[in-house]
């Protein structure tokens, strides 16, 4: 298994782009998620899916849109890119939503925005 | 609103000592708790994950504890060695998301094992 995949591992983006983070996985997991990571704020939960079809957002979806249409994968789409969204972001997935088995990192995405 | 909390930010030891890790966090009700490793410039590892039932898990030199009613876990690291330098990152499954595990993060311990 390959686990949790991103693409891609480094970006750089003008302000006002838009870009798609990829994110990949194939466990059969059927819950996956989003977290940035930034200096003294730790990692914080951007949006999630519990399955296919289903997705809700977390504590920071401002300025992010997510989809899920198939299990393997949950793509990550910047809308209108800010400075402000220049972080490290994680893909996480589990089996049981993350309540009774651990969760899964990919190795992320290094995002700066100019 | 849950907060996790760890101290120290960084710890730094000789080889070979064991070593203690604290997390803590405000609010009891959590599904699970769990120890992550991440390496610089890396993606988190799981290390330990302890169910809100249980008071400890092991694995190889690696231990945690939890006591739920006092809001705190401990990873205890026996004999340290260099590969163990990371950072370690605790993070809570808060019980009112029954939509899926978010997981509430501390700010991690930066940890360095000297030869």
């Amino acid at each position: 298994n390959a686990g949790v995949t991103q693409t891609p591992k480094f970006q750089v983006l003008k302000t006002g782009q838009s870009m798609t983070l990829q994110c990949a996985q194939d466990m059969n997991h059927e819950y996956m998620s989003w977290y940035r990571q930034d200096p003294g704020m730790g990692l914080r939960l951007i949006h999630y899916s519990v399955g296919a079809g289903i997705t809700d957002q977390g504590e920071v979806p401002n300025g992010y849109n997510v989809s899920r249409s198939t299990t393997e994968d949950f793509p990550l789409r910047l809308l209108s890119a800010a400075p402000s969204q220049t972080s490290v972001y994680f893909c996480a997935s589990s089996y049981s939503r993350g309540l009774t088995d651990t969760q899964y990192f990919g190795p992320g995405t290094r995002l700066t925005v100019l | 609103k849950q907060e996790v909390t760890q101290i120290p930010a960084a710890l730094s030891v000789p080889e070979g000592e064991n070593l203690v890790l604290n997390c803590s966090f405000t609010d009891s009700a959590i599904y699970n708790l769990q120890w992550f490793r991440q390496d610089p410039g890396k993606g988190l590892t799981s290390l330990l994950l302890i169910q809100s039932s249980q008071r400890e898990q092991t694995s190889g030199r690696l231990n945690a504890s939890l006591d739920k009613s006092s809001g705190r876990s401990t990873l205890y690291i026996a004999a340290s060695q260099p590969g163990d330098s990371a950072t370690y990152l605790c993070a809570v499954t808060p019980m009112i998301y029954n939509q899926g595990g978010k997981l509430i993060f501390g700010q991690g311990t930066e940890l360095s094992v000297k030869p």
